[in-house]
């Protein structure tokens, strides 16, 4: 069962654009949404991460929008950049340690 | 620097062999994990360890073994019984205390030749 469902699978956004990856989840016990970046050949890094008593977070162009009621979440990347060409996780995570993690999104920004 | 590190970053293996993969932490995390990723895809758990001596199978388990015999190391051993090993290894690890500290090694890419 996929608890945490991420779409599109792929996104193409020309530089200057804004991209849009989503995440929805079914467990209402998750707190914490965390967004990982991954560049090929290398582990995800942590780009980001809410608690659901916030309905949105910014780091610069970086930004989660959370929706408690509909049980989504979401990253925006404001101009978006060719060096953001990389792979997304969204993931959720509750009292226990370990993560649930998002199918994932390849996001490839033309120049 | 505390981090993850994982070895070797390329692997070959024969048809039939076992092949170990490395990962030590100098986080002071209590738990580890191990996923596997195939090209454009998710990232599947392998097995994972909350505390040493003890592990848990995850989604992909057949086929793998894993010892956790210090907090430090958690290595996956890739067996015969694996009959599509070639992908895209990662370790985690984290600590006891909520889901907050995850953190990933670089990887390790297993090939069959």
């Amino acid at each position: 069962q996929q608890q945490v469902k991420q779409s599109p699978q792929s996104l193409i956004v020309q530089k200057g654009g804004i991209s849009i990856i989503n995440c929805a989840y079914e467990n209402t016990a998750f707190d914490y949404f965390p967004w990982y970046q991954q560049f090929p050949g290398k582990g995800p890094a942590l780009l980001i991460a809410i608690r659901p008593d916030v309905s949105e977070k910014k780091e610069g162009r970086f930004t989660i929008s959370f929706n408690k009621s509909a049980k989504q979440f979401s990253l925006h990347i404001m101009d978006s950049q060719p060096g953001d060409s990389a792979t997304y996780f969204c993931a959720a995570g509750d009292a226990g340690n370990m993560l649930t993690f998002g199918g994932g999104t390849r996001l490839m920004v033309k120049p | 620097d505390g981090g993850i590190t994982q070895s070797p970053k390329y692997l070959f293996r024969k048809e039939g062999q076992n092949v170990t993969l490395s990962c030590e932490q100098n986080l002071n995390h209590d738990a580890m994990y191990w996923y596997r990723q195939d090209p454009g895809q998710g990232l599947r758990l392998i097995y994972y360890s909350q505390i040493v001596n003890d592990f848990q199978k995850g989604d992909i388990a057949e086929g793998y073994s894993v010892s956790r015999e210090k907090k430090e190391s958690f290595p996956l051993t890739v067996t015969s019984a694996q009959k599509n090993p070639t992908a895209f290894y990662l370790c985690a690890s984290n600590t006891a205390q909520g889901p907050y500290g995850y953190t990933f090694g670089s990887g390790t890419r297993l090939t069959v030749v």
